[in-house]
């Protein structure tokens, strides 16, 4: 049974470009979150979503940020335009009920 | 708003019992989860407690008092593996559901020396 899959592991994109960072969540989990880490500080929320619905997108910037999770595929995360201080770790998480979240090994993205 | 507290920094020796803390403010309360996270790596679950008192789980406890607003993560008979981030996060009320986002703290960095 694999775990949250997170691809690419690192991502290197230039002002202005577009990143589009992607997740599967494990077999089984229909609900996904997406967290990001700056660092020497903690998880922040970004959004939180359902297949073909968006939950909660109260942590996501209001521009340039993105995520959708389609009926068939992974969920996506895009940020358009990436600018400097959009480099972090980007993690996604699972989640099928009650208890605690799987996490991904992350997409570490690095804005040149 | 949301606010969760604990150390920057905690560091202890191999076969020692240390307990790291924290503290939340939150808009309600649907459950407390401690992560470990080593450098570089994803989260991972160690504890998750929704009722008062102690859960154990091998060398690994968590406490819970909902009405202090309190919880400590104990690692006892440390390892040098040990030495990571401890990751300590809430899950405020969702109308009533059991799912939605987590509010982390800015973790706990240990350092486990020989």
């Amino acid at each position: 049974n694999a775990g949250v899959m997170q691809n690419p592991r690192h991502l290197v994109r230039r002002r202005g470009q577009e990143a589009r960072l992607r997740c599967s969540p494990m077999k089984g989990h229909s609900h996904v979150y997406w967290y990001r880490q700056l660092p020497e500080e903690g998880l922040k929320f970004m959004v939180y979503l359902q297949k073909e619905n968006i939950i909660d997108e109260s942590g996501m910037p209001k521009e340039r940020f993105s995520a959708e999770f389609p009926k068939e595929g992974p969920s996506i995360l895009r940020i358009q335009q990436v600018v400097r201080g959009d480099s972090a770790a980007y993690f996604c998480a699972s989640s099928g009920g009650a208890g605690g979240y799987t996490f991904g090994s992350g997409t570490r993205l690095t804005v040149v | 708003g949301q606010n969760i507290d604990q150390p920057t920094e905690m560091t202890a020796t191999e076969g020692a019992i240390v307990q790291i803390n924290c503290t939340y403010q939150t808009s309600g309360f649907n459950g407390l989860f401690w992560y470990q996270q080593h450098a570089g790596e994803a989260p991972t679950f160690l504890s998750y407690n929704v009722l008062d008192g102690l859960e154990e789980k091998g060398r690994f406890s968590s406490f819970l008092s909902r009405s202090k607003g309190y919880s400590y993560l104990l690692l006892k008979e440390l390892q040098m593996k040990d030495s990571a981030s401890y990751l300590c996060a809430v899950r405020p009320t969702d109308r009533g559901s059991t799912l939605g986002r987590l509010y982390f703290g800015r973790g706990t960095q240990l350092t486990v020396w020989p």
